[in-house]
């Protein structure tokens, strides 16, 4: 059935970077599109980025577009959540999500890891 | 953008009660909703996809109905492990949104 860790979250000052990852394990992880979603603290979901199996589609919420970046590695099944200019409203938990074919929503998450936007 | 709104925020059941969440959009979607439950510190856990449609492995005392606009997950029977966050999904068309979310409590 397949999992997602991700991992790379921490606290970081206000203008800094992070980079998150997420290890797909469990299922041919080349042929799902991807995506992430975070939670902030009190509030409710919000997704983040969607990248296309192939690495060809990109789409972004425009809270972040401009300073996140989403990419994967096929070959070593991780896909990852570049981070720039984060600010105090970045805090939350920060989701991987698998998309079930012909973008149907997702049928797999991760556990989350943190991020705190602090100074 | 298609905003959802969801409702109750909070809800709380006796085991046996029947609960009803739901989740209007604010346009059209078709079907194009789904509902997810979470336990805290846990992954989300998908539960009914397209609207209706229950997942492998989830207790038939769930279920989903609605298109268009209006949808509604109906949870019978309740059960204390059914204590969790719902929510809804739209992925209708990019940016992807969700339902504030449910908190049922079991008392």
């Amino acid at each position: 059935e397949g999992q997602l860790v991700e991992s790379g979250g921490g606290l970081v000052k206000p203008g800094g970077s992070l980079t998150l990852s997420c290890a797909a394990s469990g299922f041919s992880f080349r042929t799902y599109d991807m995506n992430w979603v975070r939670q902030a603290p009190g509030k409710g979901l919000e997704w983040l980025s969607y990248i296309r199996s192939s690495s060809g589609a990109k789409h972004y919420a425009d809270s972040v577009k401009g300073r996140f970046t989403i990419s994967r590695d096929n070959v070593k099944s991780l896909f990852f959540l570049e981070m720039y200019g984060l600010r105090d409203d970045d805090t939350a938990v920060y989701y991987c999500a698998r998309e079930m074919a012909g973008t149907s929503g997702f049928d797999l998450w991760g556990r989350g890891t943190p991020v705190l936007v602090s100074s | 953008e298609t905003t959802l709104a969801q409702s109750p925020r909070f809800v709380s059941a006796t085991p046996g009660d029947t609960v009803i969440i739901s989740c209007k959009a604010s346009q059209h979607i078709d079907d194009d909703l789904n509902w997810y439950q979470q336990r805290p510190g846990e992954a989300p856990i998908f539960i009914i996809q397209e609207a209706k449609a229950l997942v492998r492995g989830i207790p038939p005392r769930f279920s989903g109905s609605g298109y268009g606009t209006d949808f509604t997950l109906t949870i019978n029977d309740i059960q204390s492990e059914d204590a969790a966050y719902y929510f809804c999904l739209q992925h209708d068309d990019f940016p992807y949104t969700f339902g504030q979310g449910t908190k049922l409590e079991i008392k």
